[in-house]
């Protein structure tokens, strides 16, 4: 069972202009959620992250905001570099529990145009 | 360079083989994961360790697959008797302590199994 969801295996935005990833979340136990690029051959690299108790958080050039009554997520990049091109995975945890593990979705691969 | 390391960076074995990889992580941190990412797909959790304790493993950790962190530092991964399944991106990521939620992820560890 995919409990993150990540619909749109691709996105291309000409450059300058906005990006809007979008996750999916099934367990309402979730209430923290990260975003992470990956280039090639690269480990993931953290970008933003939001507590339920929240449902917008800002970082520069990058907002995610959190839709919890429709267990959605979005990643807003705005505006849009060539070098943003890269694979965007969306991550899902539980806040004190035995493990804090992520579940991640299947990824965005993001391509921003010059 | 503070960041997590992972080595190898890349290991090719052949089918029945027994491979070692091994992460340091940050060193204040004091919670390790380890996680399997294969194509198309994103980061699946395999284990995770508090200090030198191993509290989960999932169900993906096969009978083949053992994890360690002796002393709480740095952890190894072994898979005895690799098979072409094993195949996939090996990522280790730390974690500051409890009531931290951002991951911190190495380069990875790229197996191949011929």
């Amino acid at each position: 069972d995919q409990q993150v969801k990540q619909n749109s295996p691709s996105l291309s935005v000409q450059e300058g202009r906005i990006s809007i990833l979008n996750c999916d979340y099934t367990n309402s136990m979730f209430d923290y959620f990260l975003w992470y690029k990956k280039y090639p051959a690269e480990g993931p690299t953290f970008l933003i992250s939001i507590s339920s108790i929240k449902d917008k958080n800002e970082d520069g050039r990058f907002t995610v905001f959190l839709n919890k009554s429709a267990k959605h997520l979005s990643l807003h990049i705005v505006p849009s570099q060539p070098g943003d091109s890269a694979v965007y995975f969306c991550a899902a945890g539980v806040y004190g529990g035995a493990t804090n593990k992520l579940i991640f979705g299947t990824g965005t691969l993001l391509a921003v145009q010059p | 360079d503070t960041g997590v390391s992972q080595d190898p960076r890349h290991k090719i074995t052949k089918r029945g083989q027994n491979v070692t990889f091994r992460c340091d992580p940050i060193s204040e941190h004091n919670r390790l994961y380890w996680y399997r990412q294969t194509l198309g797909q994103g980061p699946e959790f395999l284990t995770y360790f508090q200090n030198e304790a191993q509290l989960e493993k999932s169900r993906l950790l096969s009978d083949r697959f053992s994890a360690e962190r002796p002393k709480g530092s740095f952890s190894t991964l072994e898979i005895q008797r690799t098979e072409q399944g094993d195949s996939a991106m090996y990522l280790c990521a730390s974690v500051p302590g409890q009531g931290n939620t951002e991951a911190f992820f190495g380069q990875g560890t790229r197996l191949t199994v011929v």
